[in-house]
């Protein structure tokens, strides 16, 4: 079982819409939860991070946390064709050395 | 400041032979990750330094694999007796201390190991 899952997509949204990111996690214990973009040929970019249950806000970006459903999102609105690329979820879990563990990725084409 | 670097940024081999990948984190960060992005594979942890307590080789897939970090700051990744499915993208990553586990790329070294 992988322990941390994503739908791979392609999720398509247009220009301007909410594009919403799902990722469950199948450690209980995990602590910290972190969004990376990465855009094809580039390496991964932090987007958002997360430690407690509810929302955090970053411009554009929401971040959402339920523990009790090992369950993050990532909500991107007004949508621009420049948010094109994947999303990868990423979870440290407990016991680990702080490495990420990652989901495979989501990827998102925003269009125009 | 200046972010993670890592070179060479491309580096195409024979099987059979060694390479050695070098990732320089940013000043100040303790904490410096290999990760390894193959296609369809995902990214997936390799070794992890922090400071000078000794690495966690946890994620190293077999023992062709090794790594050192020097003085606490630049870290090489050494590959012995390359194969084919050792080609992929490794990615190194950098974290202050205290940060929470945030964690910054290099771009990457390419393999392609023919």
């Amino acid at each position: 079982q992988k322990e941390v899952e994503q739908n791979s997509g392609p999720l398509s949204v247009p220009e301007g819409a909410i594009a919403s990111l799902n990722c469950t996690y199948s450690d209980r214990g995990s602590q910290s939860f972190f969004w990376y973009r990465q855009y094809s040929g580039k390496s991964p970019e932090l987007i958002m991070f997360i430690y407690s249950n509810g929302d955090k806000e970053d411009g554009r970006f929401t971040a959402q946390l339920n523990k009790a459903s090992q369950y993050v999102s990532l909500l991107i609105r007004d949508s621009q064709p420049s948010d094109s690329a994947t999303y990868l979820c990423a979870v440290i879990s407990s016991g680990s050395a702080r490495q990420l563990t990652f989901g495979s990725g989501t990827q998102l084409t925003v269009l125009p | 400041g200046a972010g993670v670097s890592q070179s060479p940024s491309n580096k195409v081999t024979e099987k059979g032979k060694d390479v050695e990948l070098r990732c320089d984190p940013i000043s100040g960060h303790t904490a410096l990750y290999w990760y390894r992005q193959s296609l369809g594979q995902g990214l997936e942890f390799l070794i992890y330094f922090q400071g000078n307590s000794a690495p966690d080789k946890s994620g190293l897939p077999s023992d062709r694999f090794s790594a050192e970090r020097t003085g606490g700051s630049v870290s090489t990744l050494t590959i012995q007796r390359t194969q084919q499915e050792d080609s992929a993208v490794y990615l190194c990553a950098s974290s202050p201390t205290g940060a929470k586990n945030i964690q910054y790329f290099g771009a990457g070294t390419r393999l392609s190991v023919l």
